[in-house]
């Protein structure tokens, strides 16, 4: 099947800085990425859905400021987490797929530990 | 919110027992998946089921839909330690792909 990596898998960062979390297809060319945030514990909430090319879409109550997304290639999207805080401590999961529409199954990353202290 | 329920929240089984879990929507949709996730762990695709399928198995899985109902059920039969994970519902409409909030499913060797 398609594999989508994630780097770094786990980051420890201070309060006030900035961390870049990339995530790759592989093998195939993806479209469409999604970012996912996980807490302890609790499902994965949608972030944003990402296209090649084009701005990312923000789902509600997610500051597009704080978390900003650049997919410039189709193989490669990035998170940055700006300023990061405490509250920003989470397991941020992307996951990507090929094509127009939403397919039968999109490909997830293995997830990347983000700790801000 | 979309994100509709799961139950039960955690469950804790003997190694052997067959583990049940229920997935519940709140729209229409066009397929529907479960997910495993091992504790701070990636996603682990395990079954998809159509919206016009009733019933799927893979291996020791068994998935049924009732898109009536709005509701799908797990099973995993002859469980195993190595089945303990948090499980996750999600469901396709549209542009749009919504997680449950999971089930964590513990075996006890």
């Amino acid at each position: 099947g398609a594999v989508v990596s994630q780097h770094p898998s786990r980051v420890i960062c201070k309060s006030g800085t900035s961390v870049k979390i990339e995530c790759r297809s592989l093998d195939f060319q993806a479209t469409t990425m999604f970012w996912y945030r996980q807490f302890p514990k609790k499902s994965l909430m949608l972030m944003a859905t990402s296209n090649e090319g084009s701005k990312a879409t923000y789902e509600q109550g997610v500051e597009k400021d704080k978390f900003l997304i650049n997919h410039a290639s189709l193989t490669l999207s990035t998170l940055t987490v700006t300023s990061a805080h405490p509250e920003d401590s989470s397991f941020y999961i992307c996951s990507a797929f090929w094509g127009d529409s939403m397919p039968d199954t999109q490909y997830f990353g293995p997830g990347t530990r983000l700790t801000v202290l | 919110s979309q994100q509709g329920e799961e139950d039960p929240q955690a469950l804790s089984i003997q190694e052997g027992e067959n583990a049940t879990m229920n997935c519940s929507y709140k729209t229409s949709i066009n397929n529907l998946q479960w997910y495993r996730q091992n504790s701070g762990r990636g996603l682990v695709h395990l079954i998809l089921i159509r919206s016009n399928e009733r019933e799927k198995h893979s291996g020791r899985l068994r998935v049924t839909l009732d898109t009536s109902k709005k509701s799908s059920s797990l099973l995993i039969t002859a469980s195993r330690a190595a089945d303990t994970a948090s499980y996750f519902c999600a469901w396709g409409y549209g542009q749009n792909f919504v997680f449950g909030p999971g089930t964590r499913l513990s075996v006890l060797p």
